[in-house]
């Protein structure tokens, strides 16, 4: 069973749509979640770490539901720049790796 | 300027050469890690470091090696026993310490051609 699962997509929304994502990880030990952002061709950026209570920074919000072991990232009023994969990705607290998603592909349309 | 530089950006390379990938950082991190991520697929763990002098084996370490002579820097060699070595490579790198929620910050990536 993979670490973390995330739904691949693709999601097409139009500009100013809501859209949330999903991602779900295996093992209960863990205790630190983000978001990342990455562009066609070019590295992950960190978009927001995820807290237990979550969190919003403007158009986005994550939240992180440990009972049933998933995360979720929401992205109001879609824009056009915000069509990128967003890669969940959690750290275990008995070591120092990270592991990622698969990643979620998302197109703003015009 | 603080962050993490790799190069080059793109490289090319007959078969049965190793090559060596440069990673380096500025940001007073501890650990640092290499990944590789092949088109439309995650991320995978070749190697990482937590203290200078020590790394360990991600998912995927067989055909390259890593060294960590400085905080600093963690070069990835990949080497002629890789069987498909042509991917994006990422280096990133983290304040480290187990148990702590320090996010990673990645470096601009490598392409790796072998032909």
């Amino acid at each position: 069973r993979k670490e973390v699962e995330q739904d691949p997509g693709p999601f097409n929304v139009p500009e100013g749509a809501t859209v949330a994502f999903n991602c779900t990880y295996s093992n209960s030990a863990s205790q630190s979640f983000f978001w990342y952002r990455q562009d066609c061709r070019k590295e992950p950026k960190l978009l927001m770490s995820v807290y237990s209570s979550g969190n919003e920074d403007g158009r986005f919000t994550a939240q992180l539901n440990r009972a049933s072991q998933y995360i979720s990232l929401l992205i109001r009023d879609s824009k056009l720049s915000d069509s990128a994969t967003y890669l969940c990705v959690v750290k275990s607290n008995t070591g120092n790796q990270f592991y990622f998603g698969t990643g979620t592909s998302l197109t703003v349309i015009p | 300027d603080g962050g993490i530089t790799q190069s080059p950006k793109y490289l090319f390379r007959k078969e049965g050469q190793n090559v060596t990938l440069s990673c380096e950082q500025n940001l007073n991190h501890d650990a640092m890690y290499w990944y590789r991520q092949d088109p439309g697929q995650g991320l995978r763990l070749i190697y990482y470091s937590q203290i200078v002098n020590d790394f360990q084996k991600g998912d995927i370490a067989e055909g390259y090696s890593v060294s960590r002579e400085k905080k600093e820097s963690f070069p990835l060699t990949v080497t002629s026993a890789q069987k498909n070595p042509t991917a994006f490579y990422l280096c990133a790198s983290s304040k480290g310490l187990a148990g702590r929620s320090y996010e990673q910050y990645f470096g601009p990536g490598t392409r790796l051609t072998v032909t």
